[in-house]
């Protein structure tokens, strides 16, 4: 168990709706990421917040937005979905930003839409 | 343009012997590196990492060999076991951009 929730596990939708992933960090880290898993794909980064500001931007559509709260969980929101956006959508935390600290993944949501 | 690459996507050891997985990179500049393991089901687990300033780092049964001149680098397992076999993805760094690149996997399968 690495720390890191995500909810819910699995999503069914349909094309052109609306979801919300939620992702809590480990207890005390201030960094989260997020990555897409396409079938057979790597992770494709995303996004990345630190303390509730937005510090790196990966290759994220501009149907999908994200946000951390104050008490640092984070929401990824897809909008307008499509087939394509049926993945794995990890969320990973680290206690810093630097790329010296290892990231720790939560079990990931599975999204597919119909 | 995929700058982390690991060409095999899969690969089948006996038990007790080692197991090399590959990874290449394009861009020089990429300064830290990390292997993760991934069950399935699971999210992807934090194995092993290595800086560019060094060559080797060894960590039990895991050693993570990088070749600057070359952009390669590679994750011996030493002597593999049957609960190894997981998907593994190499990542690479670049200082101050806070972005991991991830390969797109190997798939190991350790034989009893």
């Amino acid at each position: 168990d690495s720390g890191v929730t995500q909810t819910p596990k699995h999503l069914i939708t349909a094309t052109g709706q609306r979801v919300t992933l939620r992702c809590s960090p480990r207890s005390g880290d201030l960094s989260v990421y997020w990555y897409q898993q396409s079938l057979d794909q790597g992770l494709q980064f995303l996004i990345q917040y630190y303390n509730g500001e937005e510090r790196a931007k990966g290759n994220i559509l501009e149907r999908f937005s994200a946000q951390q709260f104050p008490d640092l969980h984070s929401e990824l929101n897809l909008s307008s979905l499509e087939l394509g956006d049926s993945a794995l959508y990890f969320c990973a935390s680290s206690a810093t930003p630097g790329q010296t600290y290892e990231q720790y993944f939560g079990p990931g949501t599975r999204l597919t839409v119909t | 343009d995929q700058q982390v690459k690991q060409n095999s996507p899969s690969l089948s050891v006996q038990e007790g012997r080692i197991s090399i997985l590959n990874c290449d990179y394009t861009n020089s500049m990429f300064d830290y590196f990390l292997w993760y393991k991934k069950y399935p089901a699971e999210g992807p687990t934090f194995l092993i990492s290595i800086s560019s300033i060094k060559d080797k780092n060894e960590d039990g049964r895991f050693t993570v060999f990088l070749n600057k001149s070359a952009k390669h680098l590679s994750l011996h397992i030493v002597p593999s076991q049957p609960g190894d076999s997981a998907v593994y993805f190499c990542a690479a760094s670049l200082s101050g951009t806070y972005k991991y690149i991830f390969g797109t996997g190997t798939r190991l399968k350790v034989l009893a």
